[in-house]
Parts: C-alpha cells; structure tokens; sequence
C-alpha cells in the first residue's frame, strides 16, 4: 500500500523568500508525480508534472524527483499572499490506476 | 465556467438516512473518480471508473456505491450515514488512466452527518 507524506506540515514565509516543500512515498515503482494547490477546502489545481528523475519548471514552481531516494520536492520561487494554501503531493505508479495524495504542506506566505 | 459540476455543495444529513452526491463532468474524460477529504486524513481516494465500469475501489464499507449513468456522470450513493461520513467529497476526471493524464477536481460536496 503506498504511502505518501509530507513535510512540514507547515510552513509560513515572507513574500519573495523560497518556499521548499517535500514528499517521500514508498512504492519505488511510482513514475508519475504532480504537485496540487487546495485553496480553503476548494477544488485542487495541478501546478507541475514529472515523471523522471530531475527538475521540471512550470512558471515560479519547480519540482525536483529523485526516484532512488523516493522523494520529490517542490519549490516555489517568489511565493505571495496568494500563494497561500494546502499543497498537496500525488503519486501514481504504471500498474495502478489510483492516485494517492500526501497528507498536505499548509502554506502561509506574509506580506 | 466549472468543468466539473457537483451538486449539493453542502449538504446536513442526519444518522441513518441516505444522500446522493452528483457528479458531471464535461470535458470529454473516460476516466472518473471519487476521493473524500475529512479534517483528520489526507485527501482519500475512494473510487475509480473508466468507460463507466468500476476499476479499483478502496472504501470499505458497501455502504458507498457508485452510479454511472453516462459516461460524464458519477454519481455516489450514501446509505445507512454515520456522523464519520461527515466529509468533503470531490469529483475528479481524468483523459485517460490517472497515471497517465492528470486529474481535475471538483468544487466538494461538503456532507455533515448529524
């Protein structure tokens, strides 16, 4: 049964300062990860996709996956207020057809 | 416009009564989810469908079912509730299999179960 979790579970920056996020799963033959936004308990938007090990860049958000270390990262570069919110790291791997969400990274980010 | 419609977004109930949560999607997806999220667990998954049949399922209790009436609904049936059924559930749709095409979420149910 795959696990994922995240860390911090919260985390408050200044705006303009990084924001790092991360997400540890357990099943080593999960490909595919996405990085979601939650604001208040509403709908989830998908910031970045990747599914090799290495950097994807999409706009301000960059995720970052090492496959043997069973982790995946995601950094927000010049967060702002708006940027507040649960983030939410989901794994899948090729013989499933389920997603599994991570237990979330609340995100204050003050002005 | 929203893609994925749900309906009720809340909704009280109380113990042992029955409620349905309806989902249409229109963005032309195959596949189709259920997932709750509740204050003390991550967000769960619940149900899977693709082309309308039933793909994985890891709710334990029969007590939810999924309908599909078409292809671009799911609904999910609640019998017998119980206050810990109190929860947000969301509707997702994906292109193809989730592992291949990212998911798209729904606004939430929110059910309280008194």
């Amino acid at each position: 049964q795959q696990k994922v979790q995240q860390s911090p579970e919260s985390l408050t920056v200044s705006e303009g300062a990084m924001a790092s996020l991360n997400c540890t799963f357990s099943d080593g033959t999960s490909n595919n990860f996405r990085w979601y936004r939650q604001h208040s308990a509403k709908g989830l938007e998908v910031l970045v996709s990747i599914f090799s090990d290495g950097e994807k860049e999409e706009g301000r958000f960059t995720a970052h996956l090492n496959r043997a270390n069973l982790h995946v990262s995601l950094h927000i570069r010049e967060p702002q207020p708006s940027d507040s919110a649960v983030y939410l790291c989901a794994v899948s791997s090729s013989n499933t057809n389920k997603v599994v969400f991570g237990t979330g990274t609340r995100l204050q980010v003050l002005p | 416009d929203p893609k994925i419609i749900q309906k009720p977004k809340y909704l009280v109930a109380v113990t042992g009564s029955e409620k349905i949560l309806i989902c249409e999607q229109y963005l032309g997806h195959n596949a189709m989810y259920w997932y709750r999220q509740s204050a003390k667990k991550p967000l769960e998954f619940m149900f899977s469908y693709s082309y309308q049949k039933l793909m994985d399922n890891q709710t334990a209790s029969s007590r939810f079912q999924p309908q599909s009436s078409k292809k671009n609904h799911l609904d999910l049936q609640i019998t017998a509730l119980k206050p810990d059924d109190s929860a947000t559930y969301f509707c997702a749709s994906s292109q193809a299999t989730a592992n291949t095409g990212q998911l798209y979420f729904g606004e939430g149910s929110k059910l309280t179960v008194l």
